[in-house]
Order: C-alpha cells, then structure tokens, then sequence
C-alpha cells in the first residue's frame, strides 16, 4: 500500500534561518506531488506542485521554493525564513490526474519562525 | 475555473444530534468531488468522493453526501454526531487535471 512521509513534525527556526521540509511516498511510481500551507484561519494554500522530476509549477510568488530530485521525494526551501513563514505544512500526493482521484496528505509540519 | 464555496465557517451541533455541513460548486460539467476532514494538528484525510453514477455517496465514520447537480451543492451529513468528530472540514472539487480547488473549510465543535 501507499504511505506518504513528512518530517519533521515540529520545527522552530529564528527569522532569516534556512529550511529544509522533506516528503517521501512509497508504494507508487510517478506521483503528483504538493505542498500546501495553512496559515491560521486562511485554509489551504497551494504552493508548489510536481508532475515528475525536476518539474515544479510555482502558485504564489514567495520566499519558498520546491524541489524533486527523484521520483517519490519533495522538499520545500527557503534560504531565509520570514515570521510570515510560519504556518503549518502538508504534503500531499496523487495519482497523475489528480483531480479526478483526490489527494492523500502526510501528517504535516508545524513550522514556527522566531 | 472551478470554486468551491463552503458557507459556514464555524458549526456548533449536540452531541447525538444530526449534522449537515455545506458544500457549493462552480464548474460547467460533471465534477469529481470530494470531502476531508481535519483533526487538530493532523493532515487531512478522505472522507468521500463521488465520481459518478449513484448521487448518494457513503464514506468512513457513517458520513454520507448527496450531489445535488441543479442546486450544485455536495453537502455532508451524518445522521448522529459524536465528540469525536469536532475537527474541520473541507470539501474540494476536481475538473481532472492535475489540482483540487478546496473550501476555506467549516469547523465543526461538538457540544455535550
């Protein structure tokens, strides 16, 4: 079966720290791939998405970026952390054609800049 | 483009009572939808999707939804609610590419 992977769990980084958030997936070949942010009371924000490889469609001109260096993995980065990072952080997988199946998400990571 | 509007922000219902969570759709043809749910400091899990076929879609945790194509709605419902499910809810709609459209969400509290 599939699983999906996201840590850390908790992450509290000072203001113009780097990030690093990890997701893994198992069990599939090819996978959609998204990270989403929930600030409080603003719901999901898409913010990066990923059909293969080295592909990544940016939704929000940000202080973060994404990258898939292979199949099953996805990261999310940032050079310098703003307080306005903070937030907490789903990634989320799919079969290709995403939207026609719904999405499975990891268990998320609360980020907490200071 | 297809949106999803969901109307409640905050629902308080009794426990043991009925519950009915609302779900409105923008899109031309025949979406896939779907509902989420959201416990505190967790992901968010699937609760139910309808693709096709029978509009009356059952899912996990005795949650059900009907698609309603001439009122665009997909409204979640369960029929008794338990402390258990205070958490929020999302429902997302999907054209078949490649992104859901999500809610803003409802959050439900339940009331002993």
């Amino acid at each position: 079966s599939q699983t999906i992977h996201q840590w850390p769990a908790t992450l509290v980084q000072p203001v113009g720290s780097p990030l690093s958030l990890e997701c893994t997936v198992e069990g599939t070949s090819n996978p959609n791939l998204y990270w989403y942010r929930q600030a409080a009371g603003r719901g999901l924000q898409l913010l990066f998405y990923s059909v293969g490889i080295g592909q990544i469609s940016s939704e929000v001109p940000q202080n973060l970026s994404a990258s898939r260096p292979q199949d099953r993995q996805f990261i999310l980065s940032s050079k310098k952390l703003l307080l306005s990072d903070s937030g907490f952080y789903l990634c989320a997988w799919s079969v290709p054609g995403g939207s026609s199946y719904g999405y499975t998400f990891g268990s998320g990571t609360r980020l907490t800049v200071v | 483009a297809q949106s999803v509007t969901q109307p409640d922000i905050h629902i308080t219902v009794s426990e043991g009572a009925s519950l009915e969570l609302r779900c409105n759709y923008s899109y031309g043809a025949t979406p896939y939808l779907f509902w989420y749910v959201q416990s505190p400091g967790q992901g968010l899990q699937l609760l139910l999707k309808y693709f096709s076929g029978d509009t009356l879609v059952q899912g996990i945790k005795g949650f059900e939804a009907e698609f309603k194509r001439s009122q665009s709605s997909f409204n979640l419902r369960k029929p008794s609610v338990h402390w258990s499910d205070a958490a929020e809810y999302f429902c997302a709609v999907g054209a078949g590419g490649n992104k859901l459209v999500f809610g803003a969400g409802t959050i439900l509290r339940v009331k002993s």
